[in-house]
């Protein structure tokens, strides 16, 4: 059973447009979400967190959004570069795990076209 | 390049083969992992050795066996493997616990690719 679920395998944007990555999850405990982002032949990449006291975090073109109503995160690049390529993993965990013991989604892999 | 380093890249062994995949980070990390990665698949945690002492072991099968000599190494021994076994090997290392979990993302190297025939 999968406790965080990334349901678009795919998506392709324009160059300088926006990217959204959508992320659910179903455990309630979780507390502690990330993404990670990877290249073809490359080990995963932290990109940015957030933890449940927050609803926004914001880093230079990236931006995740957290709805714990809701069980859903989103992921959010402005403007898209072709740089931006790759396959993009939500991660969370329970109360005071951090990134001792987390769990991924099955990633999406997002393509920019110039 | 990746601060984590991971030796080999690709292995390919056969069922009765014993290998030893092996990963080294020089961060002062005191927390080292091993994850295992299906196509298509997300990551999944095999161990979490914190100050080198093996602190989470997710039901692993003994054909891996985990080692960790010192706070910059960390080994997996690979032994009697199954072709089911081929995936791909990602250590990962992270300040945690000395600067708390919650601030400590993990930084991953670039895996091993393992096939057995």
């Amino acid at each position: 059973d999968q406790q965080v679920k990334q349901n678009s395998p795919s998506l392709s944007v324009q160059e300088g447009r926006i990217s959204i990555l959508n992320c659910d999850y179903t455990n309630s405990m979780f507390d502690y979400f990330l993404w990670y982002k990877k290249y073809p032949a490359e080990g995963p990449t932290f990109l940015i967190s957030i933890s449940s006291i927050k609803d926004k975090n914001e880093d230079g073109r990236f931006t995740v959004f957290l709805n714990k109503s809701a069980k859903h995160l989103s992921l959010h690049i402005v403007p898209s570069q072709p740089g931006d390529s790759a396959v993009y993993f939500c991660a969370a965990s329970a109360p005071g795990a951090g990134s001792y013991q987390l769990t991924f989604g099955k990633g999406t892999k997002l393509s920019v076209i110039p | 390049d990746t601060e984590v380093t991971q030796t080999p890249k690709h292995l390919v062994m056969g069922m009765t083969n014993k290998k030893s995949l092996k990963c080294e980070q020089h961060m002062g990390h005191r927390a080292m992992y091993w994850y295992k990665q299906k196509a298509k698949k997300p990551p999944e945690l095999m161990f979490v050795y914190s100050y080198e002492k093996l602190s989470i072991n997710e039901s692993v099968p003994s054909r891996f066996s985990p080692e960790c000599p010192n706070s910059s190494l960390l080994n997996l021994h690979l032994h009697a493997l199954q072709p089911e076994d081929s995936a791909l090997y990602l250590c990962a290392s992270s300040q945690g616990p000395a600067r708390g979990w919650t601030d400590s993302p993990l930084h991953f190297g670039n895996g091993t690719r393992l096939t057995v025939t």
